[in-house]
């Protein structure tokens, strides 16, 4: 399967402990995006990537979040100090970057990682 | 700014009969528009994307959309619902990062 992968899918933690999540992107895709959904609501834009430099982050990502992706190839999340309103699914999507208009082609996500911290 | 709006947070039909899942978006400028499904613990899959080359757009599985500049809508349809079209159904919009709807989930009952 040459998809987006995510791991761990799910992840159960104490208030307070740091939490780190890795996504691995389609292998030709340049540009990779996290963002978060809770119940009921539409996922939500945290940060993304075009290859290892970080473009653009977004209010919802506090000081606690940190993102990297090193070689610009695989992404991590981290979230420090844990606290029961980040409770939520993660999710991670790869594009190409389109060159023309500066904008990114279709994203395609991964399955997610279930966050849940109690 | 560019933000979306889904019309219905639940709609349920019947198998065998038609489908209509609301969407409005107002943007500054013109629009990429997309929707996404998705189902239990699954990830988002891509439906359809309206990037201005058609005002109608075909997409998997026998939906399709329509891109209204006047009624600034985008609503998805399909003229008839299998049990397999059951899931959360997401409209958006967006160039890099896309800003999503709270989502219409499809109930298709037997």
């Amino acid at each position: 399967d040459t998809g987006v992968s995510q791991n761990p899918r799910h992840k159960i933690t104490k208030r307070g402990q740091n939490v780190t999540f890795r996504c691995d992107p389609i292998s030709e895709h340049n540009r990779l995006y996290w963002y978060r959904q809770t119940l009921g609501q539409g996922p939500e834009f945290l940060t993304y990537f075009q290859n290892e430099a970080q473009l653009e982050k977004s209010r919802l990502l506090s000081d606690r979040f940190s993102a990297e992706r090193p070689k610009g190839s695989f992404s991590t999340l981290e979230i420090q100090r844990t606290e029961q309103g980040d409770s939520a699914m993660y999710l991670c999507a790869s594009s190409l970057a389109e060159t023309r208009t500066g904008g990114g082609y279709t994203q395609y996500f991964g399955p997610g990682t279930r966050l849940t911290v109690l | 700014a560019q933000s979306v709006t889904q019309l219905d947070s639940h709609v349920s039909v019947s198998e065998g009969t038609p489908v209509l899942l609301r969407c409005n978006y107002s943007s500054s400028y013109s629009p990429s528009l997309f929707w996404y499904v998705q189902h239990p613990n699954k990830g988002l899959q891509l439906l359809l994307k309206y990037t201005s080359a058609a005002t109608l757009v075909k997409g998997i599985n026998g939906f399709e959309a329509e891109f209204k500049k006047s009624e600034t809508s985008f609503h998805l349809t399909k003229p008839s619902a299998h049990m397999s079209d059951a899931a959360e159904y997401f409209c958006g919009g967006g160039y890099n990062k896309l800003i999503f709807g709270a989502g219409t989930r499809l109930a298709v009952h037997p």
